[in-house]
């Protein structure tokens, strides 16, 4: 499975857009961008995902340059209630191992008023 | 759906004794997984299973933790003897076909939190 490597923590305020970069420099042909949120006391939970370019949701939009060796996923006008840790997986689901989601450190986001 | 349900959602026990976790999936899922969460390690990815069946186990830490699937509806995740290093959070996910790849995602528990004293 690839490595990524994405920042520990990071700060915002309500209203504002904040994106999040993940590295993975050792993307598959066959891989997928995954970005899934995990709020205290939860689960994960699947955001997005996306092989190039951008995807859009009600949620997220994810942002692929061309080499796909790295990700940005940006949350639109932030509130207090997307303050959560955010985790970036790549894979296909088959390879490394069979069908396993790997999860790596993730990006713990604190919005502030 | 009521989505995956995990019982109990805390669970306190003593050194020694034996713990049982359980988990009904999303129906119609054909992956069940079973996860456990700690501040030092994060998630980790303790086994998983296709239509009932342990396909990977390499997670699992030692010969006191087993798993087991008995049929699609249910599966469980027993600790004997429990320790306090076992401490954490365990989630269990479902999924139907490959996750990680194309449109496929897992739905996660709300979690068991286990306390060993």
């Amino acid at each position: 499975l690839a490595k990524t490597t994405q920042p520990i923590s990071m700060d915002s305020y309500e209203g504002q857009e904040v994106n999040i970069t993940c590295s993975h420099n050792n993307i598959a042909t066959n891989d997928y961008i995954t970005w899934y949120q995990q709020f205290p006391s939860q689960g994960p939970r699947f955001i997005i995902q996306g092989y190039k370019t951008k995807v859009t949701n009600e949620v997220a939009s994810l942002f692929i340059p061309a080499d796909r060796k790295s990700s940005t996923l940006s949350l639109p006008r932030v509130s207090l209630s997307d303050t959560a840790v955010y985790y970036c997986l790549v894979g296909d689901g088959l390879t490394g191992g069979g069908n396993k989601l790997t999860f790596g450190t993730g990006t713990q986001l604190k919005v502030e008023l | 759906d009521a989505g995956v349900i995990q019982s109990p959602r805390h669970e306190v026990t003593e050194m020694g004794q034996e713990v049982t976790l359980r988990c009904k999936p999303i129906s119609g899922h054909d992956y069940l997984f079973w996860y456990r969460q700690t501040m030092m390690r994060g998630l980790e990815l303790l086994i998983y299973f296709n239509n009932n069946v342990p396909i990977d186990d390499s997670g699992m830490p030692e010969d006191r933790f087993s798993a087991k699937m008995p049929n699609a509806s249910f599966s469980t995740l027993k600790i004997q003897p429990s320790e306090p290093r076992d401490s954490a959070v365990y989630f269990c996910a479902s999924s139907l076909g490959y996750i990680g790849g194309q449109g496929t995602e897992a739905f996660f528990g709300q979690g068991t939190r286990l306390t060993v004293v």
